[in-house]
């Protein structure tokens, strides 16, 4: 048990679909962030907040829109996704931002597959 | 244009020692993390190094020079448990993450 939790597990969606990832971290961080993980490549991050304000958005396509209400939850809304989509996303939060040696603590992800 | 890389797969037997591999060409350096990644779970911090040298921490022992831009994870006395992806990733000058691919390590009886 990682301390962050992700929902759901796995996710099955047509591309005209919208559907959204809930994550929830029990660790009273204060930086959260979303990552793609796709077979065989690194870890892209797509977004990052810190203090629920959003610092980080790495050209991520329109059809991702990232939501963080407070410090321990965030979300990720999907809508018309396509099948080169279909990846595991995972989330994670950290202490602070930046600094060198701040750990992330991960989710398990949500497996999700674009028909 | 920044790299990290590591074999994608490796395969040793339970009981032996086996050593990961890690290389990379960032834009500065600010430390360089390992995570042990079993499958469809969550990654999970094993190690974090930021000077030169050998860490060593129960049967795993990471170690960096950053001269020669390199780090390795090192297992020993590997247990079936060990099966899993491990994901090389360096802070860059920026504070960025940059990861590498991960490296599969199967571990047979």
């Amino acid at each position: 048990e990682t301390g962050v939790t992700q929902t759901p597990r796995h996710l099955v969606m047509g591309m005209t679909n919208k559907k959204s990832l809930k994550c929830e971290q029990h660790l009273g961080h204060n930086a959260m962030y979303w990552y793609k993980q796709s077979a065989k490549k690194p870890l892209e991050l797509m977004f990052v907040y810190n203090f629920k304000e959003q610092t980080e958005n790495n050209s991520v396509p329109s059809r991702f829109s990232p939501e963080c209400p407070n410090s321990s939850h965030l979300f990720l809304h999907l809508h018309t996704l396509q099948p080169e989509d279909s990846a595991l996303y995972l989330c994670a939060s950290s202490q602070d931002l930046g600094g060198g040696g701040e750990k992330l603590f991960f989710g398990s992800g949500t497996q999700l597959s674009v028909l | 244009g920044q790299n990290i890389d590591q074999p994608t797969e490796m395969t040793a037997t339970e009981g032996a020692i086996v050593q990961i591999n890690c290389t990379y060409q960032t834009s500065g350096f600010n430390g360089l993390f390992w995570y042990q990644q079993h499958a469809g779970e969550a990654p999970t911090f094993l190690s974090y190094n930021v000077l030169d040298g050998l860490e060593e921490k129960g049967r795993f022992s990471s170690f960096l020079s950053r001269s020669k831009g390199y780090s390795y994870l090192l297992l020993k006395e590997l247990q079936m448990k060990d099966s899993a992806s491990y994901l090389c990733a360096v802070v860059d000058s920026n504070y960025q993450l940059i990861w590498g691919a991960g490296t599969k390590l199967i571990i047979k009886p």
